[in-house]
């Protein structure tokens, strides 16, 4: 069974930093790419960054470019999401996704979600 | 960059009752469209992906259909449970692209 958990969530500063990280099991990790899609409250879905299997490739919304790391440790079996410059409309459910596979960027597997709060 | 536009804002429906939801892009996606159900306090499930392949363990109830800029996500008759938000997503440009979903509520 897959399973995607969240953790690193919680409230941060505007103009802080914060690092999310994704356990992920059930699967071999390293075969697959994985991303990250945030909710904001009451809101829709956006995506926010994907990385290749290999960690090599990248690729981030504009919203974030140019705030965010995405990485994984593919001997850990976890995917990382740092973002800096954090801004109020950063506040959202951020869901770690399993990608379907490297020709087919979409999710097919998804966490339950970490919340990050961005206020003073 | 793709827009998706979901049709209608909210259903309100009845359980047993047929469903055609409704996803627009602003330029042709090929077959590289997939749905999602939402549930309150849940996170995001995949039913249909290739627009209309069933994803695993997803009842025959969906179905997919459409291809270039016209899509539909079709529940033959409503469960309980299939009350929720659904959202189609772009796979074939980037960035990557939801709709901005559409409620099924109970009437």
């Amino acid at each position: 069974e897959v399973q995607l958990l969240e953790s690193g969530a919680g409230l941060a500063q505007p103009g802080g930093s914060l690092r999310l990280s994704c356990a992920a099991s059930g699967f071999t990790f390293s075969n697959y790419p994985m991303g990250w899609v945030r909710q904001a409250p009451g809101k829709g879905l956006e995506w926010v960054s994907v990385i290749n299997a290999a960690g090599s490739g990248t690729n981030y919304a504009d919203s974030v470019k140019g705030r965010s790391t995405v990485s994984r440790d593919n001997s850990r079996g976890t995917l990382y999401l740092q973002m800096s410059a954090l801004r109020a409309e950063d506040s959202a459910v951020y869901y770690c996704v399993k990608i379907y596979d490297f020709s087919s960027y979409f999710p097919d597997y998804w966490g339950q979600g970490t919340l990050v709060t961005v206020s003073s | 960059e793709i827009v998706l536009t979901q049709s209608p804002g909210t259903l309100s429906l009845s359980p047993g009752e047929r469903v055609t939801l409704s996803c627009r892009a602003s330029q042709s996606v090929s077959s590289n469209l997939a749905w999602y159900q939402q549930k309150p306090g849940q996170a995001p499930r995949l039913l249909i992906y290739g627009a209309s392949t069933r994803a695993t363990g997803i009842p025959a109830r969906f179905s997919g259909s459409g291809a270039g800029t016209e899509f539909t996500l079709t529940i033959s008759s409503l469960q309980s449970e299939d009350f929720a938000v659904y959202y189609c997503q772009q796979y074939n440009m980037w960035p990557r692209a939801f709709g901005q979903g559409t409620q099924v509520e109970i009437k």
